[in-house]
């Protein structure tokens, strides 16, 4: 059963501290993205990568935030330093990002990170 | 920048009833994806569609796009307590990226 995984599924943490979430994409998809989701803004994309390449990190705030993908079963999402708007759940999802004629991008999301910055 | 509206925000419906969500783009849809969040947890992927006119189907949800691919939407029928949860639109936003709506939080009642 194959499934994205993400860890750690809770991080309660202090202002300025780092913080560093991990995604194990599911194995062969070659499209990762993360998205932080806030009862406020809803679901926004932060970053994606294909085959570990970053295509866009736009929505990520880039004085603080981080992604990378290490290796094709790992990529990272780091806040350095962390600060309360930063509380929001964080998702990756990975996608095979077919194009076929037409671009068919469905997405497999992980359980997320439920991240509380105090 | 394209953008996605769904309505409602919101909705409490008694069980066996049938509901319709909506999904409305700002511009033409070329891929319109449905998800299915349950609380606390990530989404799930229901369907897709992509010609103006095409409807799916999966189990008892059905999803239509419109002949003008700027509306979509989600309909349940017979609803039972484990359709509960958030139901978002997503889009092609191109470069493999998907723009997604607020979503619209569906409640069930036994």
């Amino acid at each position: 059963d194959a499934r994205v995984t993400q860890t750690p599924r809770h991080k309660v943490t202090e202002m300025g501290q780092e913080v560093t979430m991990r995604c194990q994409p599911i194995l062969g998809h070659n499209t990762v993205f993360w998205y932080r989701q806030t009862m406020m803004q809803g679901l926004e994309l932060l970053a994606y990568f294909r085959n570990r390449a970053p295509l866009d990190d736009s929505g990520m705030p880039k004085d603080r935030f981080s992604a990378e993908m290490p290796d094709a079963t790992l990529a990272t999402l780091k806040i350095q330093p962390s600060e309360p708007r930063d509380s929001a759940v964080y998702f990756c999802a990975s996608g095979l990002g077919r194009v076929a004629g037409d671009t068919y991008n469905e997405q497999f999301f992980g359980p997320g990170t439920r991240l509380t910055v105090l | 920048s394209q953008e996605l509206e769904q309505s409602p925000q919101s909705l409490i419906v008694q069980e066996g009833k049938n509901l319709t969500i909506n999904c409305t783009s700002s511009k033409t849809l070329y891929g319109l994806y449905w998800y299915k969040q349950k609380y606390g947890e990530g989404l799930i992927f229901l369907m897709m569609l992509q010609k103006g006119g095409e409807e799916k189907s999966h189990e008892k949800i059905t999803a239509k796009l419109d002949e003008k691919k700027q509306q979509s939407s989600l309909h349940i029928t017979a609803s039972q307590p484990s359709h509960a949860g958030i139901y978002l639109c997503g889009a092609d936003a191109g470069g493999f990226k998907t723009i997604f709506g607020a979503g619209t939080r569906l409640f069930v009642k036994a």
